[in-house]
């Protein structure tokens, strides 16, 4: 069984429409969790992390840690066609220590 | 500011040859990663460095090979490669400093394909 499990889709959704992404793991001690973007043929590049449980909001972004239930979201408010990408979970159980990474959910907006 | 480069961007390669594929970071991060993007897969880690002079194996090391001589440069190097080695190949680097904003940031990739 994989650390952390993640549907790789793929989603597709109509713009405007908020975006549910999820992660389980099944490691305890990942304390530090990120949600990475990654553009069609280009490098990951990190969107939102968290440390603990909770919620944090950037903009549009939402992302959501409940550690009792080893379950991770990201929410995407009036998504774009511009947030058509893949989004990748990743978890750490230190800061700066080496991340495991879910499969990557691919998701692309309609316009 | 570049961030991250990785050289050649793409590459097609007869099995049993070697292959260098080159990193090269300017934001002085102690820590760099190579990783290989698979469908279905993920990412998932070849080999990482802490510091210069320092090398560990990740989850798929076999058939790779790393070295850190300095602080920007950390070469990934495949021996003599097999097609099962097709991948798309990603560098990353983190400060690794204990702040709480510590994370990895990639390179755009290398492309490898080998027939």
């Amino acid at each position: 069984q994989k650390e952390v499990e993640q549907d790789p889709g793929p989603l597709s959704v109509p713009e405007g429409a908020i975006v549910s992404l999820n992660c389980t793991y099944s490691n305890s001690a990942f304390q530090y969790f990120m949600w990475y973007r990654q553009y069609s043929r280009k490098g990951p590049e990190l969107l939102m992390y968290t440390y603990s449980s909770g919620n944090k909001e950037d903009g549009r972004f939402t992302a959501q840690v409940d550690k009792s239930s080893k379950y991770i979201s990201l929410f995407i408010r009036d998504s774009q066609p511009s947030d058509s990408a893949t989004y990748l979970c990743a978890m750490s159980a230190r800061s700066g220590s080496r991340l495991t990474f879910g499969e990557g959910t691919q998701l692309t907006v309609n316009p | 500011i570049a961030g991250i480069t990785q050289a050649p961007t793409s590459q097609i390669l007869a099995a049993g040859r070697r292959m260098t594929l080159r990193c090269t970071q300017d934001m002085r991060h102690n820590a760099m990663y190579w990783y290989r993007q698979d469908l279905g897969l993920g990412l998932r880690l070849i080999h990482y460095s802490n510091t210069a002079g320092t090398t560990g194996k990740g989850e798929v090391p076999d058939g790779y090979s790393v070295s850190r001589a300095n602080t920007d440069d950390f070469p990934l190097t495949l021996a003599s490669a097999v097609p099962s080695q097709t991948s798309v190949y990603f560098c990353a680097s983190s400060d690794s400093s204990g702040s709480i904003t510590d994370t990895q940031y990639f390179g755009p990739g290398t492309r490898l394909t080998v027939l």
